[in-house]
């Protein structure tokens, strides 16, 4: 079964509003948590490291201000786009390192119309 | 250039052919390997986890690294329209809580 969870899988939003994904670990504690772009036929672009208790560390190029990334607890962190828009459109998905393996979630395919 | 280069594909075979799928790197410093399998529209799964030179082998799946030439390979025997997906190899220079770099993905259909 999955180990990362995440949710909502689809989401459409109009321009200017702001949407909030979640991505959860299932039974494993995860202090660290990453959220990754993914662009079709692209690769997965790392856009931040999510800390639980502590700032999140965002790769050059990823607005911190624009991609909020809260790492709430041991199980759960999340990122919500503000003020999207459409350019904002991608599969977005995370990831957490249990015992050295990497477990990624579902993705979420964000549409900004 | 790019840290991991990877041909996108796609890559078309019949079913039960062998399949050959490989990436190139430029950072000598990377010592773990992994194949992760993407389905559409899904996250992706780890298939292979190597750390060494040489060969590992997984029921159907075999993954090959060459350090000295930096060139990692996956091969796919008796290939099945269920493999059809996207795989990226991704590497990194350390275990644990490592942060892997991905290829951009190949993307192969396996036609009945």
């Amino acid at each position: 079964g999955a180990v990362v969870s995440q949710h909502p899988s689809r989401v459409i939003c109009k321009s200017g509003t702001s949407v909030k994904i979640e991505c959860r670990s299932l039974d494993f504690q995860a202090t660290t948590m990453f959220w990754y772009r993914q662009f079709p036929k692209q690769s997965l672009m790392l856009m931040a490291t999510s800390n639980e208790g502590s700032k999140a560390t965002y790769e050059q190029g990823v607005e911190k201000d624009k991609f909020l990334i809260n790492h709430a607890s041991l199980t759960l962190s999340t990122l919500t786009v503000t003020s999207a828009h459409p350019e904002d459109s991608s599969f977005y998905i995370c990831s957490a390192p249990r015992s050295g393996e990497l477990f990624f979630g579902e993705g979420s395919r964000l549409t900004v119309l | 250039q790019k840290e991991v280069e990877q041909d996108p594909g796609p890559l078309s075979v019949p079913e039960g052919a062998i399949v050959s799928l490989n990436c190139t790197y430029s950072n000598s410093a990377f010592q773990y390997f992994m194949w992760y399998r993407q389905y559409s529209r899904k996250g992706p799964e780890l298939l292979m986890y190597t750390y060494s030179s040489g060969n590992k082998e997984d029921g159907r799946f075999t993954a090959q690294v060459d350090k000295s030439s930096k060139y990692i390979s996956l091969f796919i025997r008796d290939s099945q329209p269920s493999d059809s997906a996207t795989y990226l190899c991704a590497m990194s220079v350390g275990g644990g809580s490592y942060i892997p770099t991905f290829g951009r993905g190949t993307s192969l259909i396996v036609h009945p």
